[in-house]
């Protein structure tokens, strides 16, 4: 069975403290691992999509890297208004199964001023 | 730029009553991935669809059905509603099946 496990489930940080969260996961045909933010009462916002080993995204403060078993993302001197849950997302390649997402459970971000 | 739009934000129903939740995909997004998200849960998977053809079916109870129309908006009809049944209903459409899944800002459906 697919499975996506986030770490830590939240994490506080002060404004300008640089840090990673995890995402290990263990699916049988990996197409594309997906990062998403999601605010209070909002959709998932799409970040990034990292489809190899090796392979490195990023956007402003954020950076998301991918291995075999994991991935990282990575924020650096973070703002307030950074805080939000970040969602990781796997998809299995076309032989293996259908396209929709299997999401972890997230890790909730506070970034304090 | 357009985002995908659900309709209503939110609805309160009674047990056993129906609900209809709608979702229009961002103007040329071809499949719709209907998700169910309850409180401080991750987002499940029910029910997707590509050109109008359900592609995938996930955790969706036989209560609940849905459909995708020729102008490629979907809808996912829901009865016999359940108090467990109150989650965030969210759809989600890409562009082919190789693009990332955009996600609307969702239904919050409360049964009670």
């Amino acid at each position: 069975e697919d499975q996506v496990t986030q770490s830590p489930e939240a994490l506080r940080l002060q404004e300008g403290e640089s840090s990673s969260l995890n995402c290990s996961y263990t699916v049988s045909g990996l197409r594309g691992l997906f990062w998403y933010r999601q605010d209070p009462g909002k959709g998932p916002e799409f970040l990034f999509t990292l489809y190899s080993a090796g392979e490195e995204k990023e956007k402003e403060r954020l950076k998301a890297t991918l291995t075999k078993k994991e991935s990282f993302l990575h924020i650096t001197a973070p703002k307030p208004e950074d805080s939000a849950t970040y969602l990781c997302a796997v998809q299995k390649s076309p032989g293996a199964g259908s396209y929709q997402l299997t999401f972890g459970k997230g890790t909730k971000l506070s970034v304090i001023p | 730029a357009a985002g995908v739009i659900q309709s209503p934000r939110h609805l309160i129903k009674e047990k056993r009553e129906t609900a209809t939740l709608k979702c229009y995909p961002i103007p040329r997004h071809d499949t719709v991935y209907w998700y169910q998200q309850g409180p401080g849960q991750d987002p499940q998977f029910l029910i997707s669809f590509y050109e109008k053809m359900q592609s995938d079916k996930g955790s969706i109870p036989d209560r609940f059905s849905a459909q995708q129309f020729s102008d490629y908006h979907s809808e996912l009809n829901m009865s016999s509603l359940e108090l467990g049944d109150s989650a965030l209903y969210f759809c989600a459409s890409a562009g082919g099946i190789h693009s990332p899944l955009h996600f609307g800002n969702g239904t919050r459906l409360t049964v009670t």
